[in-house]
């Protein structure tokens, strides 16, 4: 299994309150990708990374923002929760598949952080 | 953007029948399709995936076919058994080589009845 860890794996705050999930991995890989999955939207993504310090938006990141200082840890801020961000969030890495190499850029996904926002 | 549509939404099959999950997507770019197969609990994983250069992919039970012209690809499980239960995402991305920004389906949940 590709080493990605997600914590908080459950968490449940109020509305408005700020709440940082964080995703590390473990297999240096050079791109990483916060997507939430809801009840038949399947999984958006929101945010992704292509290197430390640069990111860029998702078709849903609208509340969210997300930082990267080292290859390893990718942060994704809800700074004012909304019962609308309600949801599990998964975390995603995939390396460099360019067309010398067989990879095809499989992405690789956390276990998910359940937030529940009341 | 591109969006991508998935049905049926759930299917349940008797084991050792065959199962067939369809997707549709609207970008004429995308050229990368893989399918995603989601246990209870767990993250998605990936299970086959195609390019556009290609019109069929098939390893042992699972295969699945892209038809480009009409821009669908289909997931095909034979001799479906217990352990095919659970949720399948298609997917598509135009630029695999450069980060892949999926674009999943909704997504189809499997059951295998016994």
């Amino acid at each position: 299994d590709a080493g990605i860890t997600q914590s908080p794996r459950h968490k449940v705050t109020e509305t408005g309150t700020p709440v940082t999930l964080r995703c590390h991995q473990t297999e240096n890989h050079r791109y990483m990708y916060w997507y939430r999955q809801d009840p038949g939207h399947g999984l958006r993504l929101i945010h992704y990374s292509y290197g430390v310090k640069d990111t860029d938006k998702g078709e849903v990141s609208d509340g969210y923002s997300v930082s990267r200082s080292k290859t390893e840890d990718f942060l994704l801020t809800l700074e004012s929760a909304t019962s609308s961000q309600t949801s599990v969030y998964f975390c995603a890495i995939s390396e460099w598949a360019g067309t010398a190499r067989e990879s095809t850029g499989e992405l690789f996904f956390g276990e998910g952080s359940r937030l529940t926002v009341l | 953007g591109e969006n991508v549509e998935q049905h049926p939404s759930t299917l349940s099959v008797q084991e050792g029948d065959s199962a067939v999950i369809k997707c549709t997507y609207s970008d004429s770019a995308s050229n990368y399709f893989p399918w995603y197969k989601q246990e209870l609990g767990k993250g998605p994983q990936l299970i086959i995936d195609i390019r556009s250069n290609v019109g069929e992919k098939k390893d042992q039970r699972i295969a699945v076919t892209l038809n480009k012209t009409a821009k669908h690809f289909s997931l095909h499980i034979t001799e479906t058994q217990p352990e095919d239960s659970a949720v399948y995402f298609c997917a598509a991305s135009t630029s695999p080589a450069a980060g892949n920004k999926l674009t999943f389906g909704g997504g189809t949940r499997v059951l295998v009845k016994p």
